[in-house]
């Protein structure tokens, strides 16, 4: 059983360009969230997919964008960076029936990717 | 006010020792309570995992919920280095897609 891959691990970015975060969820899992950690903070939603399709999203603005594929794995965009983007973006996988429910609450995080806005 | 409040620590005990962990939160909404443990540059790994209020015991760990004080605590007996990590709570309230709500996570360090 394979665990969620993220990639890349680091990298670092100006203000005003864009970034793309790559996650694959677990074996088995259906449901893909992802969460914004920064420093010295708790994760926080910025949404979640399940069939290709956003089902629920935290309070970030439009230019955070996800897509979520066939196979399950799922990308993160950000457009414009800011500053204060600079954080560790975590992927989080679940099994769930219709994406929602209790097992969609039980997340198998990623290592996550640490971005880094210059 | 936050919807969950944790103490950020940090949070030093001596091997072997008793220690622990609390949250408290407003949201009287949230049914599934869940405690991570995060090492340092990995993601959160899933500890405990409970649903509305009781005691869940699983080996070292014991993990409380009391609904009526809107506080959860975690226990870890015989604490062991390996144990040093942040400890995030997380919550959810039932129905829809499931946002998990998180403490903002105490750091803990066993020292031998």
């Amino acid at each position: 059983e394979t665990g969620v891959t993220q990639s890349p691990t680091h990298l670092i970015k100006t203000r005003g360009q864009q970034v793309t975060l790559r996650c694959s969820s677990q074996s088995g899992h259906n449901t893909v969230s992802w969460y914004q950690q920064a420093l010295g903070q708790g994760p926080q939603f910025i949404f979640q997919y399940y069939r290709e399709e956003e089902n629920g999203r935290g309070n970030f603005p439009p230019r955070f964008s996800g897509l979520q594929f066939p196979n399950y794995s799922s990308e993160l965009n950000v457009n414009a960076l800011e500053l204060d983007d600079s954080a560790l973006y975590l992927c989080a996988s679940s099994l769930a029936a219709a994406g929602v429910g209790p097992g969609a609450n039980v997340l198998t995080f990623g290592a996550g990717s640490r971005l880094t806005v210059l | 006010q936050k919807e969950v409040e944790q103490d950020p620590g940090p949070l030093s005990v001596p091997e072997g020792a008793i220690v622990s962990l609390n949250c408290t939160y407003s949201n009287s909404a949230f049914q599934y309570f869940m405690w991570y443990r995060q090492y340092s540059r990995k993601g959160p790994e899933l500890l405990m995992y409970t649903y509305s209020s009781g005691n869940k015991e699983d080996g070292r760990f014991t993990a409380q919920v009391d609904k009526s004080s809107k506080y959860i605590s975690l226990f870890i007996r015989d604490s062991q280095p390996s144990d040093s990590a942040t400890y995030l709570c997380a919550m959810s309230a039932p129905g829809g897609y499931q946002k998990v709500t998180f403490g903002i996570g105490t750091k803990l360090q066993v020292i031998p």
